[in-house]
């Protein structure tokens, strides 16, 4: 089945700890992206790619950073230097950039 | 600015009943995209429609209907005879077309639909 995973979907922090969440496409998309959902808000943008090895910061980059090493994954670390990381992180990924996002389940995140 | 509002925090109705979600935008460029996305309980978001800021037919799909009115800016979203499995988050969203926002989605706040049986 083609589509988008994301992995895990739980994931627990201590503060000052670095994590990594997973995001895998196999819909041959060229752009992906990672939104920021938190509890009775809309989603903001954090990074995309619209190729291997390019990327750009959203409306909300720091404290975050991303890899595009291959077309089917496009990784997201949460930094120490991200003040309030407990979220939903959803990552998307599209044709091009001017094509529809489809979306992965999410990852929620929470620091403890 | 770009801008979406949905100034509908929560709906809750009871089954059968229809129901309207209310979208505005604000936005500058003469060419531009709105999309509406359901968020379950799952958290998923699932798209519903794509509308281009040309095309302001409105638009049929099953229960679910679009009305596209760029003299208010509105994208209005209506399920007629709703049923319980309609409960979710709905969000508008729209797409600045400029090619260095890299196809950016600016989201409203999200509509949180109960429907009752």
């Amino acid at each position: 089945d083609g589509g988008i995973t994301q992995s895990p979907k739980y994931l627990f922090r201590k503060e000052g700890q670095n994590v990594t969440l997973s995001c895998e496409q196999n819909l041959n998309h060229d752009a992906m992206y990672w939104y920021r959902q938190d509890p009775g808000q809309g989603l903001r943008l954090i990074y995309y790619s619209q190729i291997v090895n390019d990327f750009q910061k959203g409306d909300i980059a720091e404290g975050y950073s991303v890899s595009r090493e291959k077309k089917e994954s496009f990784p997201l670390t949460v930094t120490s230097a991200q003040k309030n990381p407990t979220a939903f992180y959803l990552c998307a990924s599209a044709g091009g950039v001017t094509d529809t996002q489809y979306f992965g389940p999410g990852t929620r995140l929470t620091v403890l | 600015a770009q801008k979406v509002t949905q100034a509908q925090t929560e709906i809750s109705v009871v089954e059968k009943e229809d129901v309207t979600l209310d979208c505005v935008y604000e936005t500058r460029d003469t060419t531009y995209y709105l999309f509406w996305y359901k968020q379950p309980p799952s958290g998923e978001l699932v798209f519903l429609i794509r509308r281009n800021s040309f095309d302001e037919q409105n638009e049929i799909s099953g229960r679910y209907s679009w009305n596209f009115q760029k003299s208010t800016s509105s994208f209005n979203f209506t399920i007629t005879a709703s049923q319980v499995v309609d409960s979710a988050v709905y969000f508008c969203a729209l797409r600045v077309t400029f090619y260095n926002q890299g196809g950016k989605l600016i989201f409203g706040q999200g509509t949180e639909l109960s429907v009752k049986p």
